[in-house]
């Protein structure tokens, strides 16, 4: 099963580009890597999902090296809405079955103006 | 909004108790997924359902238990409450049973006294 470990927290300021990486050094072959960002008393929210290379949508991108054992999450200029924490989830077999899915241990993020 | 719906917001028991908690998942998603989140333990996946077959078990006590309904609803069941069973717990849905967005409810806060 993959462990995933991410930065405790991190500080940054209104405008800044972010960037939060999260290892998985024992990923399966067909684990995909996912993103969710979660405020106070409210469920996680997807953000953005990968699998090798990089993603990206309207809110984020996600870079993850050949070795697929680490992937950074990239938040261009940062507001102070973006203070959340920020967990990498890693699992999911694709093709059907499902294997355990193993969250980050989460990032906080402090945005500050 | 995410389109799921948990039922309580909020439990509060004593130990030994049992407690059932209900999740609906979003119009058309097949698949639930139930997630215990705590302060030392962070996000923990507890079980999967697709389309009311079990798929995936994480971290699920043998006190715990889940059942996914034709209706495609599910519930989590505690039994003999612990006080380390006081967390969030979470459930998300999604479409199908791979690699889709999961999308998470607003939670179940639980306290066992």
């Amino acid at each position: 099963l993959a462990k995933t470990t991410q930065p405790i927290s991190m500080d940054s300021y209104e405008g800044q580009e972010v960037n939060i990486t999260c290892s998985h050094n024992n990923i399966a072959t067909n684990d995909y890597i996912t993103w969710y960002q979660q405020f106070p008393s409210q469920g996680p929210r997807f953000i953005i999902q990968g699998y090798k290379t990089k993603v990206t949508n309207e809110v984020a991108s996600l870079f993850i090296p050949a070795d697929r054992k680490s992937s950074t999450l990239s938040l261009p200029r940062v507001s102070l809405s973006d203070t959340a924490v920020y967990y990498c989830l890693v699992g999911l077999c694709y093709g059907g079955a499902t294997n355990k899915l193993i969250f980050g241990t989460g990032t906080l993020l402090a945005v500050q103006p | 909004d995410s389109g799921v719906t948990q039922t309580p917001k909020h439990l509060i028991t004593a130990t030994g108790q049992r407690v059932t908690l209900r999740c609906s998942p979003r119009s058309g998603d097949l698949s639930v997924y139930w997630y215990q989140q705590s302060l030392d333990q962070g996000l923990q996946f507890l079980i999967h359902y697709y389309n009311g077959e079990e798929r995936a078990k994480g971290n699920i006590l043998e006190r715990f238990s889940a059942q996914q309904f034709p209706d495609l609803h599910s519930e989590l069941n505690l039994s003999s409450l612990e006080l380390g069973d006081s967390a969030l717990y979470f459930c998300a849905s999604s479409v199908g049973q791979a690699q889709e967005t999961q999308y998470f409810g607003p939670g179940t806060r639980l306290l066992v006294l």
